[in-house]
């Protein structure tokens, strides 16, 4: 069964700092996901992984693959107020035809305090 | 285009009271897919629509569940009785029919049973 881990859950840091947010899941995967939510808000696609070394970058977030240990990070770089959200990794089982049902991380709430 | 959209945004209802939450996906979106997070938890997957047809419920929690899609456009989750543990978001989320597409997420119908 897939299992997604994700940490720190919480997450409080100042403007202009940087820190890393972990996904590790526990079999193998097709493709890696990394949502955010604000408050009421759907789920935002931010990026979408799909093989060993992939690495994305939009902004002040960048995120990467490392299939053979099963971990993706979410590196921010100088972090602004506008990125307090909660950020979630969802993993997709490999694809046997079937449906692409997600297994999604507990998610992390990013507070960036001025 | 208009995204993902879901009917009610909150519903608080009495243990053993019926109710309905509807979806309605993009426009042209063969799959559905509907998940829920229950306070504290990871988000998980319910059930996926092809269409009109029930791709995969393997994540319906019981029998007091019943999602249908007539006609291959919105979705209802109907949910009778009601137990406290239901409480919780229910997302929605669809995506074109091509497995490589990813799945866009509704904002959520945040239900509470009292």
């Amino acid at each position: 069964e897939l299992k997604v881990e994700q940490n720190p859950l919480f997450l409080s840091m100042q403007e202009g700092k940087n820190y890393t947010i972990y996904c590790n899941y526990s079999t193998t995967s097709d493709r890696l996901y990394w949502y955010r939510q604000d408050p009421g808000k759907s789920l935002e696609s931010l990026f979408v992984l799909l093989s060993n070394g992939a690495v994305k970058q939009e902004g002040r977030l960048m995120a990467s693959l490392d299939t053979k240990a099963r971990l993706s990070t979410l590196h921010i770089t100088a972090a602004v107020h506008d990125l307090s959200a909660t950020y979630f990794c969802a993993v997709a089982p490999p694809w046997r035809g079937g449906s692409e049902k997600l297994v999604f991380g507990k998610g992390t709430k990013l507070t960036v305090n001025p | 285009e208009a995204g993902v959209t879901q009917f009610p945004s909150h519903s608080v209802i009495e243990k053993g009271q019926t109710v309905t939450l509807r979806c309605d996906p993009i426009s042209g979106h063969d799959n559905l897919y509907w998940y829920r997070r229950v306070m504290g938890k990871e988000i998980k997957f319910l059930l996926h629509f092809v269409k009109e047809s029930k791709q995969d419920e393997s994540g319906m929690p019981n029998n007091r569940f019943l999602a249908e899609r007539t006609g291959g456009t919105y979705s209802t989750l109907k949910v009778q009785p009601a137990e406290l543990e239901d409480s919780g978001v229910y997302f929605c989320a669809s995506r074109l029919r091509d497995r490589e597409g990813e799945q866009y997420f509704g904002p959520g119908t945040r239900l509470t049973v009292t």
